[in-house]
């Protein structure tokens, strides 16, 4: 069965220091790794990883898909409150269906 | 462009009681999905479409059927809610195999009582 487990659960920091999250998964056939953020409502996307090695990075935010090893991490450096979202991992499988297998998502509070 | 809209946002039935959620996207999107988010799930696939005229089942598809009559509509409905069916429904649209994000709605926070 596919799967997508993201660690830690929830995670509360100061404003400034650095965080990692996680994103393991077991899929048939991966396709690609998606994170996204979501504060009070919908996802909104950061990013989009398909190869290993490639770090993706977006001001604070940067990310890496190890493909051997089955994770990608998310990192943000000198978080600040507005940083304070749940961050969602979701992968996708060609198994001909294009859809994507969500996990739980880590909870990120940054207090200032 | 609206992006992806979703009706109603708000809505509180009671066991027994029928209702179709709806889900509009003005980016010609091919691929169509909805999602249920509950605590401590994450988002869970309920069903989800490839194109007009077609739709398949997620992971949760159970109490649940959909339609996708016209390309740019994706509705969800619930023909029988159970207080099980309590839940924020979001749904997402994406353009196609060559892209991967999914554009999400503000989604529509359901309570069956």
């Amino acid at each position: 069965e596919d799967k997508v487990v993201q660690s830690p659960l929830s995670l509360v920091v100061h404003e400034g220091d650095t965080v990692t999250l996680n994103c393991s998964y077991e899929v048939t056939n991966f396709r690609s790794l998606l994170w996204y953020k979501q504060e009070k409502k919908a996802p909104t996307f950061l990013f989009m990883l398909t190869s290993s090695g490639i770090e993706k990075k977006s001001g604070r935010l940067s990310s890496i898909l190890d493909k051997k090893e089955l994770f990608s991490i998310l990192n943000i450096t000198a978080t600040q409150t507005g940083d304070s979202a749940v961050y969602l991992c979701a992968v996708e499988a060609t198994s001909g269906t294009y859809k994507y297998i969500f996990g739980t998502g880590t909870r990120l509070k940054v207090l200032a | 462009n609206a992006g992806v809209t979703q009706t109603p946002k708000f809505r509180v039935l009671k066991t027994g009681q029928s209702m179709t959620l709806l889900c509009a996207q003005d980016m010609n999107h091919e691929y169509m999905y909805w999602y249920r988010q509950d605590p401590g799930m994450g988002l869970r696939l309920i069903h989800y479409s490839v194109g007009e005229g077609t739709t398949a089942k997620g992971e949760v598809p159970d109490g649940y059927n959909v339609s996708r009559l016209k390309k740019q509509n994706f509705l969800l409905g619930l023909e029988s809610a159970a207080p099980s069916q309590t839940s924020v429904y979001f749904c997402a649209s994406r353009r196609g195999t060559v892209s991967y994000e999914q554009y999400f709605g503000p989604g529509t926070r359901l309570t069956v009582t």
